[in-house]
C-alpha cells in the first residue's frame, strides 16, 4: 500500500513566521509531488509540483525534495491569515499513469 | 478556462437508494478520478478512468461502480446507498503526459445518507 504521510496539526503560526509543512512518503517509485491547499467547504488547488531534489521557488512558497529521505516540505514565507487552510501533499508514481496518492493534510492557522 | 463540474453541491438519500453522483470536464482529458474526502483520512481514491468505457478500482471500491461511456463524464454510482457512504465526494481531471499532472477538482459533492 502506497502512503504519503502528514501530520494532521493544527499548525499556528503568527502572522509573517514562515510556517513549515512536512510529508513523508513511502513509494520510493514515485517521480513527482505536488502540493494542494483547500479552503474549508472548497475543493482543492494546486500550489506547487517538484520532481527534482532539491528547493523549488514560486513567490512566498517553496517546495523541497529529498528522494533519498522520501520526505516533501512546503515552506510559506511571510505567512498571511489568507493561507489559513489545508495543505494536502500528493505523489506520483512512475509507472502507473497519472493516479496521486494523497496524504490526509495538515491544517494551517495563521493567526494575527 | 479549466473546469470541472459535478452535479450537485448536495444530496440528501436514504439507506438503500441508488445514487448518481455526475462529473463532466471540457478539458478533453483522459484520466478522470472519483475520491471521498473524511475528516482526518484526507482523499482516498474510489475508481478511475484513463480512456471511454475502461474504469479501474482505487483503494476502496466497495460499494460503488462507475460509468463512462463519453469522454467528458464520468459518473460514480452508490448501488445500495449506506450511512458510512456519507462524505463528501471530489472529481477530477487529469491530462496526460509528463511529470507535472495537475488534478482539476469538481466543487465536491457533499452525500448525506439518512
Amino acid at each position: 500500500q502506497k502512503e504519503v504521510e502528514q501530520n494532521s496539526g493544527p499548525l499556528s503560526v503568527p502572522e509573517g513566521a514562515i510556517a513549515s509543512l512536512n510529508c513523508t512518503y513511502s513509494d520510493r517509485g514515485s517521480q513527482s509531488f505536488f502540493w494542494y491547499r483547500q479552503y474549508s467547504g472548497k475543493s482543492p488547488e494546486l500550489i506547487m509540483f517538484i520532481y527534482s531534489n532539491g528547493d523549488k521557488e514560486d513567490g512566498r512558497f517553496t517546495a523541497q525534495l529529498n528522494k533519498a529521505s522520501q520526505y516533501v516540505s512546503l515552506l510559506i514565507r511571510d505567512s498571511q491569515p489568507s493561507d489559513s487552510a489545508t495543505y494536502l501533499c500528493a505523489a506520483s508514481p512512475n509507472n502507473a499513469g497519472n493516479m496521486l496518492t494523497f496524504g490526509g493534510g495538515t491544517r494551517l492557522m495563521v493567526k494575527p | 478556462d479549466v473546469k470541472v463540474t459535478q452535479s450537485s453541491r448536495y444530496l440528501v438519500k436514504r439507506t438503500g437508494e441508488k445514487v448518481f453522483l455526475e462529473c463532466v470536464q471540457d478539458m478533453d482529458h483522459e484520466n478522470m478520478f472519483w475520491y471521498r474526502q473524511d475528516p482526518g483520512l484526507g482523499l482516498r481514491l474510489i475508481y478511475f478512468s484513463y480512456d471511454v468505457k475502461m474504469k479501474e478500482k482505487g483503494d476502496i471500491p466497495e460499494g460503488y461502480s462507475v460509468s463512462r461511456e463519453k469522454k467528458e463524464r464520468f459518473s460514480l454510482i452508490l448501488e445500495s446507498a449506506s450511512t458510512n457512504q456519507t462524505s463528501m465526494y471530489l472529481c477530477a481531471s487529469i491530462p496526460s503526459g509528463g511529470l507535472s499532472t495537475e488534478a482539476f477538482f469538481g466543487q465536491g459533492t457533499r452525500l448525506t445518507v439518512v
